[in-house]
């Protein structure tokens, strides 16, 4: 069965400060992983998507790394602001392009205290 | 920036009663997505829709649920007979631009759906 874990499960920093965030996906096969942000009521917005072949990838302040061996993923968000406290959802699909069904992780909490 | 959209945002409804959620995925997508989210967990695939039929759904979508893309504009996702346990939050998302070779899925505002 198709699993995404996430750790941690809640995190809080304050503002300014950098943090990871871990992801370990079992999902076969495997075509791209990717990082939603969410905020409390509303839909996931993509931050980063990243195939088999792409090590890091970065958009602002977010970088996502992909370790395809050991299936682990992170993300990496530097210099803090208030307006990152949200979920952060790694996500993994298994197919390639059309209309792939998305594994979810249960997501990291983050908030960020200033 | 084209975005999708949701309606209602919010809809109460009693055990037992059809509901009928709304999406208006962008407009030069090609695929179709409704996902849930119950609350405290993690979100969840229900179906995918491409030319007028279901690519792929979940054990989740059984009988009690259906997709339809009414007109050109519309997505909708039909829960027939609603139970206690379908109250969560129902995401829309759609995919595939005509030059879009990642698949990325855009998500709508989501439905919140509360069954009594």
């Amino acid at each position: 069965k198709n699993q995404v874990e996430q750790s941690p499960q809640s995190l809080i920093i304050l503002e300014g400060k950098n943090c990871t965030l871990q992801c370990n996906y079992t999902v076969s096969p495997f075509s791209n992983l990717r990082w939603y942000k969410q905020d409390t009521g509303r839909g996931p917005v993509s931050l980063t998507i990243m195939t088999f072949s792409e090590n890091t990838k970065s958009n602002g302040r977010y970088t996502a790394t992909l370790d395809a061996d050991t299936k682990q993923s992170s993300l990496h968000i530097t210099a803090s602001q208030l307006s990152d406290s949200a979920s952060y959802i790694c996500v993994v699909s298994a197919k390639r392009g059309g209309a792939d069904g998305l594994t979810f992780g249960k997501g990291t909490h983050l908030i960020i205290q200033p | 920036e084209p975005e999708v959209t949701q309606t209602p945002s919010h809809q109460v409804t009693q055990m037992g009663q059809e509901v009928i959620l709304r999406c208006v995925p962008i407009s030069n997508h090609l695929y179709f997505y409704w996902y849930r989210q119950i609350l405290g967990q993690k979100v969840e695939f229900l179906v995918s829709f491409y030319n007028n039929e279901i690519s792929e759904k979940s054990e989740i979508f059984d009988d009690q649920f259906s997709v339809e893309r009414p007109d050109g504009s519309n997505f909708t996702l039909k829960i027939r007979s609603t139970k206690l346990e379908d109250s969560a939050m129902y995401f829309c998302a759609s995919s595939g631009g005509p030059r879009d070779s990642s698949n990325e899925q855009f998500f709508g505002p989501g439905t919140r759906l509360t069954v009594l």
